[in-house]
């Protein structure tokens, strides 16, 4: 079975501090893990993923994320927050064969000017 | 990556009716699957629309109040049968397989449902 814990349910920085969203995960299989952004009254928009190789990945929007297998974790950052960046992130782990996601609770991050 | 459309995008229903959710993709796909989101929730997965079977249901969900159809490689129904307040979520739909990328999932805009 998978899982995934997202610490903080909201997370508040002013506008071009750092934004460091957390995800731990849990798999019996190397993972495949994600993160997907969702503003409001929208679908999901998918930032970055980790499939193999590198194990730090870049996405749109300037974030990044860094696989971390001893410490099961996929730590979303970018070094300086936009307001647009105000929305949900969800992070989500697969162990692959195109089988279904298993999402976290998802973080809201606030922006402040 | 796919294009992923629903239909409707958002309804208002009465107690006891039922709605039927279309989700149609640019391309074929592999898989499809349906996922709720519930107000101020995370995402759960309702079930995996199969091709020419029948779909495959968490734990939870049961196919005669989410009934699907998935009669092509392009297309899937979700209908949520006799509706109550407690439905009021977001629907979504989302596909992976090959081709289109490596085991992500691309989602629709979602379905909002409200049922008074």
């Amino acid at each position: 079975a998978q899982s995934v814990t997202q610490l903080g349910s909201h997370v508040s920085v002013s506008e071009g501090a750092l934004v460091l969203l957390r995800c731990n995960y849990s798999s019996s299989v190397p993972p495949y893990l994600f993160w997907y952004v969702q503003y409001p009254n929208q679908g999901l928009q998918l930032l970055l993923k980790y499939t193999t190789g590198a194990t730090l990945v870049k996405g749109i929007n300037g974030f990044e994320a860094e696989f971390k297998k001893s410490e099961t974790s996929f730590h979303l950052t970018k070094p300086s927050a936009h307001m647009s960046d105000a929305a949900e992130y969800f992070c989500a782990v697969t162990p692959g064969g195109f089988q279904k996601l298993v999402f976290g609770t998802g973080t809201r991050l606030l922006v402040s000017p | 990556s796919a294009v992923i459309s629903q239909k409707p995008s958002r309804d208002i229903c009465q107690r006891g009716t039922s709605l039927t959710i279309q989700c149609q993709v640019d391309s074929q796909v592999t898989m499809m699957f349906w996922y709720r989101q519930q107000p101020g929730q995370s995402l759960t997965l309702i079930a995996t629309a199969n091709q020419g079977s029948e779909a495959t249901y968490e734990s939870g969900f049961v196919i005669d109040k989410f009934p699907i159809s998935r009669p092509n490689l392009t297309f899937s129904t979700l209908t949520v049968s006799n509706m109550s307040p407690e439905d009021s979520s977001i629907y979504l739909c989302s596909v992976t397989g090959w081709g289109i990328g490596d085991n992500e999932q691309f989602f629709g805009p979602g379905t909002r449902l409200t049922v008074l």
